[in-house]
């Protein structure tokens, strides 16, 4: 989607091994989200920011970790990859609290396997 | 603690007729609502949306309802297209607390029949 972009679209790595995920925007949104999806359970919220060096903890964010450096770029980096991360990851942006009625728009979405 | 449930993992309709959605949630806070929809290998994609101030929003074949008494939104999309296949997502936040977070329910599969 125009505006945000996510890298890489698949990954397959090791356990045990640190991973870092990327999602860059162009739409200069303040806030950056970072979900997973998995069966059964929808989308839960890893890590948020809420601007530069600005971050905070989302409902399942153990062995996880994000950056956020400058405005366009939102890294988040598993550690140590378990078995137990294998899943889909997407980031979403936002405009300010309560400006438009659209809530986030979401990336493409990152596959990561661990094995 | 699910505070946004969708308990009906999938839904089969036929073409022509109509699909509804429902989604409960927990948290009397919650005071803004969304409805996305996803495709397989794509992000989600925002549907419908409606403020706790309402009680029903339209947007061409799209309507949302929402009773706050029962803590209930549903869906309804009529007339249903084949193109309406995918998976729909209901989003709740709680807009005074100031984080402006959406929490997800589980997601329901549509599937319409040709």
């Amino acid at each position: 989607d125009a505006g945000i972009t996510q890298s890489p679209r698949h990954k397959v790595t090791e356990t045990g091994t640190p991973v870092t995920l990327r999602c860059h925007q162009t739409e200069n949104h303040r806030y950056m989200y970072w979900y997973r999806q998995d069966p059964g359970h929808g989308l839960r919220l890893i890590h948020y920011s809420y601007g530069v060096k600005d971050t905070d903890k989302g409902e399942v964010s153990d062995g996880y970790s994000v950056s956020r450096s400058k405005t366009e770029d939102f890294l988040l980096t598993l550690e140590s990859a378990t078995s137990s991360q294998t899943s889909v990851y997407f980031c979403a942006i936002s405009e300010a609290p309560g400006q438009g009625s659209y809530g986030y728009t979401f990336g493409s979405g990152t596959r990561l396997t661990v094995v | 603690d699910q505070q946004v449930k969708q308990n009906s993992p999938s839904l089969s309709v036929q073409e022509g007729r109509i699909s509804i959605l429902n989604c409960d949630y927990t948290n009397s806070m919650f005071d803004y609502f969304l409805w996305y929809k996803k495709y397989p290998a794509e992000g989600p994609t925002f549907l419908i949306s409606i403020s706790s101030i309402k009680d029903k929003n339209e947007d061409g074949r799209f309507t949302v309802f929402l009773n706050k008494s029962a803590k209930h939104l549903s869906l309804h999309i009529v007339p249903s297209q084949p193109g309406d296949s995918a998976v729909y997502f209901c989003a709740a936040s709680a807009r005074t607390s100031g984080t402006y977070k959406y929490i997800f329910g589980t997601g329901t599969r549509l599937k319409v029949l040709a």
